[in-house]
């Protein structure tokens, strides 16, 4: 079945570092791919999305690429701050479309300290 | 605004009782899901439905039941069965019909249960 692989956490990072968290995932067919964030005590909100090969998603200076040879999806941010402090989740969908239920990773708690 | 309202934020049950999780939409989407989270863990898919008057079974549905008697509402029964219910319950909704297959889904804030 379809799962999604997360870098384990907690990581921690001075305010302004470079952010990488990785995401491989195993999915039959064409899944769509996202990032979802977590703050503390709330649901989660998607924070970017890519539905096909080489599509790259983006949102408040965080950007991930879909990167089918590789089955990966790996978030990034050049400079990080304190509100990015989060749990984030990698997630797909089994088909383009976003028909089937989202797999999501087991989440990467950050923490940015100043 | 639209969204997805989750009712209560806490709860609190004894052993042994039934308690049951609201879940509305105002997003007029068709399919709505309820996932449990626990720490390290992720999120764990309990049930959901595509459609009214239809619902399946997720990954870890034993001790919960459901409803979807309207668009709207998607309420999770927390039964006596359920072993170890205490944990961090999402409800979510997304649009699936033709010309809005984004597959993004939209959360709730959470319910918290907690069993004493």
């Amino acid at each position: 079945g379809d799962s999604v692989t997360q870098m384990e956490g907690p990581v921690t990072l001075s305010e302004e570092a470079f952010l990488t968290i990785n995401c491989t995932y195993t999915a039959t067919g064409y899944p769509s791919l996202f990032w979802y964030v977590q703050y503390p005590g709330e649901g989660l909100q998607l924070l970017l999305k890519a539905t096909k090969a080489d599509d790259k998603g983006s949102n408040k200076g965080f950007e991930a690429t879909y990167r089918k040879e590789t089955t990966s999806f790996h978030l990034e941010k050049g400079s990080v701050q304190v509100s990015d402090s989060a749990v984030y989740f990698c997630a797909l969908s089994g088909d383009r479309f976003g028909n089937e239920k989202l797999t999501f990773g087991t989440g990467t708690r950050l923490t940015i300290i100043p | 605004d639209g969204g997805i309202t989750q009712s209560p934020k806490y709860l609190f049950r004894k052993e042994g009782q039934n308690v049951t999780l609201s879940c509305e939409q105002n997003l007029n989407h068709d399919a709505m899901y309820w996932y449990r989270q626990d720490p390290g863990q992720g999120l764990r898919l309990i049930y959901y439905s595509q459609i009214v008057n239809d619902f399946q079974k997720g990954d870890i549905a034993e001790g919960y039941s459901v409803s979807r008697e309207k668009k709207e509402s998607f309420p999770l029964t927390v039964t006596s069965a359920q072993k170890n219910p205490t944990a961090f319950y999402l409800c979510a909704s997304r649009q699936t019909s033709p010309g809005h297959r984004t597959g993004e889904l939209f959360f709730g804030e959470g319910s918290r249960l907690t069993v004493l």
